[in-house]
């Protein structure tokens, strides 16, 4: 089946520094990419949609300006925490979904899911 | 709002029944609805597909069924073993380019 791959998968942080979380398609072309954000025991809520060469749509509430996304290739999307504080410590998910696998109902693949953790 | 309920409560089973699993939503015409297994500190696994025609779906072990009208899945394990256990969740999509909503997830535990 298709993989996709998260870089890190743990990263720990001081407060006010940047994060960049890498999201790759090893073996399919992504069009769209997902950004979940998971808390403990919660569920998975999506932070942004990214489509390869455009902007993402971010959902409400979500900072644009502090969650940058970027799709520059459809197999890599990358979001970056700016300025993480400790409130930004979450379980961060990308999902991929495949370029035109099946009309409508195309799958999505999770990575394996970034710990992140800011002192 | 779009509401997604799963049982927060863990299920815990003996080995060899069959565990089922319960996913209603509300506000809610979902074109399919997919389940996923997670497992602590992993994204999640697909594990089945079940559009908004169909009433049932088998793989393997795994049974889901759909009732549009009900707004309900349910999510069947039959022949439950320890490496079943795990966080199920239920998640819906439509036939836009929109990402799944998720449930919270229901958490099974297989006794052996």
């Amino acid at each position: 089946g298709a993989v996709v791959s998260q870089h890190p998968s743990r990263v720990i942080c001081k407060s006010g520094t940047s994060v960049k979380i890498e999201c790759r398609s090893l073996d399919f072309q992504a069009t769209t990419m997902f950004w979940y954000r998971q808390f403990p025991k919660q569920s998975l809520m999506l932070m942004a949609t990214s489509n390869e060469g455009s902007k993402a749509t971010y959902e409400q509430g979500v900072e644009k300006d502090k969650f940058l996304i970027n799709h520059a290739s459809l197999t890599l999307s990358t979001l970056t925490v700016t300025s993480a504080h400790p409130e930004d410590s979450s379980f961060y998910i990308c999902s991929a979904r495949a370029r035109g696998a099946g009309g409508s109902y195309n799958e999505q693949f999770f990575g394996p899911g970034t710990r992140l953790t800011v002192l | 709002s779009q509401k997604i309920e799963q049982n927060s409560e863990a299920l815990n089973i003996q080995e060899g029944k069959t565990a089922t699993l319960t996913c209603n939503y509300t506000n809610y015409s979902p074109a399919y609805l997919q389940w996923y297994r997670q497992d602590p500190g992993r994204g999640p696994v697909f594990l089945l597909l079940i559009r908004e025609n169909e009433k049932e779906k088998r793989k393997e072990r795994l049974k889901v069924t759909f009732d549009t009208t009900l707004k309900q899945s349910l999510f069947h394990i039959t022949a439950s073993q320890p490496a079943d256990s795990a966080t199920y969740l239920c998640a819906l999509g439509d036939t836009g380019r929109r990402a799944l909503t998720f449930g919270s997830g229901t958490r099974l535990q297989v006794q052996p």
